[in-house]
């Protein structure tokens, strides 16, 4: 069990480019979670899935974002057109279905110029 | 809607000494709570979790905390604190079996003085 991944860990770019940060679960956790946490805020839900079907996403989740975890496995998250305002940190976590408990990844420190 | 409320944004207590943490809940069903602690430039991680068996948790580290439901309370506790537990915790909440996403305070940033 080598926990969550996440990739990068940093990420700098300039305002209106696009960025895809991606995210490898624990591997037999079927649900995966991202959140988005700002400087001194406790992480915010964006959006989950359960296998490759996403089922819930929050309204923190604007059109510019999209995420996909198309096998199953791994997940990325979009954001297009980034905007001052996304700068952040993006954490990512799984777990199993049965389980309530998250872990969670080290997080992508995004940072947009 | 679920929410959750940690009433200090900042505790500061002397090694040695014990920690008292406060969180207030507010939940449509009957929820699991946790609390989890984030180290500088670590990730996130789960200190214990509450899902309606023995209202005392214990956690690692020498941690516990108490679900109160008439005080809608889970506050965390430590008999004695330690410099290693220096980090930001957070009070977090569940309903749904998670299919919400966890709901969190905006977290505790402890300080232990030597």
């Amino acid at each position: 069990d080598t926990g969550v991944s996440q990739d990068p860990r940093h990420k700098i770019t300039k305002r209106g480019q696009n960025v895809t940060f991606r995210c490898d679960p624990i591997s037999e956790h079927n649900r995966l979670y991202w959140y988005r946490q700002t400087l001194g805020q406790g992480p915010e839900f964006l959006t989950y899935f359960q296998n490759e079907a996403q089922l819930e996403k929050s309204r923190l989740l604007s059109d510019r974002f999209s995420a996909e975890r198309p096998k199953g496995s791994f997940s990325t998250l979009e954001i297009q057109r980034t905007e001052q305002g996304d700068s952040a940190m993006y954490l990512c976590a799984s777990s199993l279905e049965s389980q309530e408990t998250q872990y969670f990844g080290p997080g992508t420190r995004l940072l947009v110029l | 809607a679920q929410s959750v409320t940690q009433l200090d944004s900042h505790v500061s207590v002397s090694e040695g000494t014990p920690v008292l943490l406060r969180c207030n809940y507010s939940s449509s069903y009957s929820p699991s709570l946790f609390w989890y602690v984030q180290h500088p430039n670590k990730g996130l991680q789960l200190l214990l979790k509450y899902t309606s068996a023995a209202t005392l948790v214990k956690g690692i580290n020498g941690f516990e905390a108490e679900f109160k439901k008439s005080e809608t309370s889970f506050h965390l506790t430590k008999p004695s604190a330690h410099m290693s537990d220096a980090a930001e915790y957070f009070c977090v909440v569940s309903e749904r079996g998670g299919a919400d996403g966890l709901t969190f305070g905006k977290g505790t940033h402890l300080i232990i003085q030597p």
